[in-house]
């Protein structure tokens, strides 16, 4: 247990609909990565926050969003969603220096029909 | 970021070490060598990383080369828990962590 939650473990939706999967990161780390991996895409990093702000942006749709809250917890948004959306989406965090390994939740599995 | 040299496949008889190269001849002083594991769709399972010692965690250990330039993830007594893929990944402390393809390791009884 790398002690990161998401939820919805599984997700199921029609094209065109928004969904909002929640990260919880583990007690005390500040960043939160989200990272989508596809079957024929790999691992790829979405959007990071620390603490709040936006830190950093990699191959996040513009019909994509997320938050971080006072509670450090994170949200992603996609909306609009397409078939090519279906994935798995994880979630990461990160705290300890000065190395900063990151730990990943379980993921939650995206399911667009 | 540092590109990584991972072969795509490995076997191992279960019970003996598991060795796991990778390359990274273009790392920079600052950034750390990063070792990960994927088992199945679960999501990635952090093993070890280091800067320029070796290191050895109740997982594995790391040999990074003196001029930093590959290192060696080695699982002492692999069991067949250990089938995975494994990712080796340079990256600066605090930035995401880019993900090739890995090293597809499979252990045989």
């Amino acid at each position: 247990d790398s002690g990161v939650t998401q939820t919805p473990k599984h997700l199921i939706t029609a094209t065109g609909q928004r969904v909002t999967l929640r990260c919880s990161p583990r007690s005390g780390d500040l960043s939160v990565y989200w990272y989508q991996q596809s079957l024929d895409q790999g691992l790829q990093f979405l959007i990071q926050y620390y603490n709040g702000e936006e830190r950093a942006k990699g191959n996040i749709l513009e019909r994509f969003s997320a938050q971080q809250f006072p509670d450090l917890h994170s949200e992603l948004n996609l909306s609009s969603l397409e078939l090519g959306d279906s994935a798995l989406y994880f979630c990461a965090s990160s705290g300890r220096l000065p190395s900063n390994e990151q730990f990943f939740g379980p993921g939650t599995r995206l399911t667009v029909l | 970021d540092a590109k990584t040299t991972q072969p795509p496949s490995m076997d191992c008889a279960e019970g003996r070490a598991a060795n796991l190269p990778c390359n990274h001849s273009t790392i920079s002083g600052n950034e750390y060598v990063y070792w990960y594991r994927q088992i199945h769709s679960q999501g990635p399972q952090y093993i070890i990383h280091g800067l320029k010692n070796n290191e050895t965690n109740e997982m594995a250990s790391l040999i990074i080369t003196e001029d930093r330039k590959s290192s060696t993830l080695i699982l002492p007594h692999a069991t067949l828990r250990d089938t995975a893929v494994y990712y080796c990944i340079v990256r600066v402390s605090g930035y995401a962590l880019n993900f090739g393809k890995g090293t597809s390791l499979l252990v045989t009884p």
